[in-house]
């Protein structure tokens, strides 16, 4: 069935590290992808969003490519900052949402 | 309209009572979904409405869980004999699942969730 694998973590970076949290998926039909973002104590916020093959999505120096041909949908930031720890959701949006396991990222000054 | 608006935020249930939620969606949105989340996992799919017509439910939607959307649009969760397994944030979401003829599925957005705690 219809499934997000998205990369375990936890994730640790120093500051101005570059990031990637892979995520593939597999799904029938055409599907929105996106990426949620969960700070602590908070709720569910959209970070980024693409909505066909080869969109790029991009918010707060954040940035995916929906690659149909390899099924991912990779979020990929050049600088992080402390501002960033946080739980990241992969997910796509077809019949229902479905989402990843989450992948949380500390940023250590 | 101010987005995806659930109520209430907390509820503090004892072990055996019925707790209802209720979830309205951002007004033009034809579809309806609850998730639950338990710390630190993602959010699980319920259930989701497209208008009134409840469409697909989950196996983690037991018996004890019923859910309505009666005009297609406000929504309620109901749970029936609560256990302390049901402890959990219960979101809600909604989107505009586009007519006939347009294949692309547009973006659900979330409300704030409602936290149960089962004691």
């Amino acid at each position: 069935g219809d499934s997000v694998t998205q990369m375990e973590g936890p994730v640790t970076l120093s500051e101005e590290a570059f990031l990637t949290i892979n995520c593939t998926y597999t799904a029938t039909g055409y599907p929105s992808l996106f990426w949620y973002v969960q700070y602590p104590g908070e709720g569910l916020q959209l970070l980024l969003k693409a909505t066909k093959a080869d969109d790029k999505g991009s918010n707060k120096g954040f940035e995916a490519t929906y690659r149909k041909e390899t099924t991912s949908f990779h979020l990929e930031k050049g600088s992080v900052q402390v501002s960033d720890s946080a739980v990241y959701f992969c997910a796509y949006l077809w019949v229902k949402l479905t989402f990843g396991t989450g992948t949380r990222l500390t940023i250590i000054p | 309209d101010t987005g995806v608006s659930q109520d209430p935020r907390h509820k503090i249930t004892k072990r055996g009572q019925n707790v209802t939620f209720r979830c309205d969606p951002i007004s033009e949105h034809n579809r309806l979904y609850w998730y639950r989340q338990t710390l630190g996992q993602g959010p699980e799919f319920l259930t989701y409405f497209q208008n009134e017509a409840q469409l697909e439910k989950s196996r983690l939607l037991s018996d004890r869980f019923s859910a309505e959307r009666p005009k297609g649009s406000f929504s309620t969760l109901e749970i029936q004999r609560t256990e302390q397994g049901d402890s959990a944030m219960y979101l809600c979401a909604s989107s505009l699942f586009p007519a006939r003829g347009v294949v692309m599925n547009t973006e659900a957005f979330f409300g704030q969730g409602t936290r149960l705690t089962v004691v």
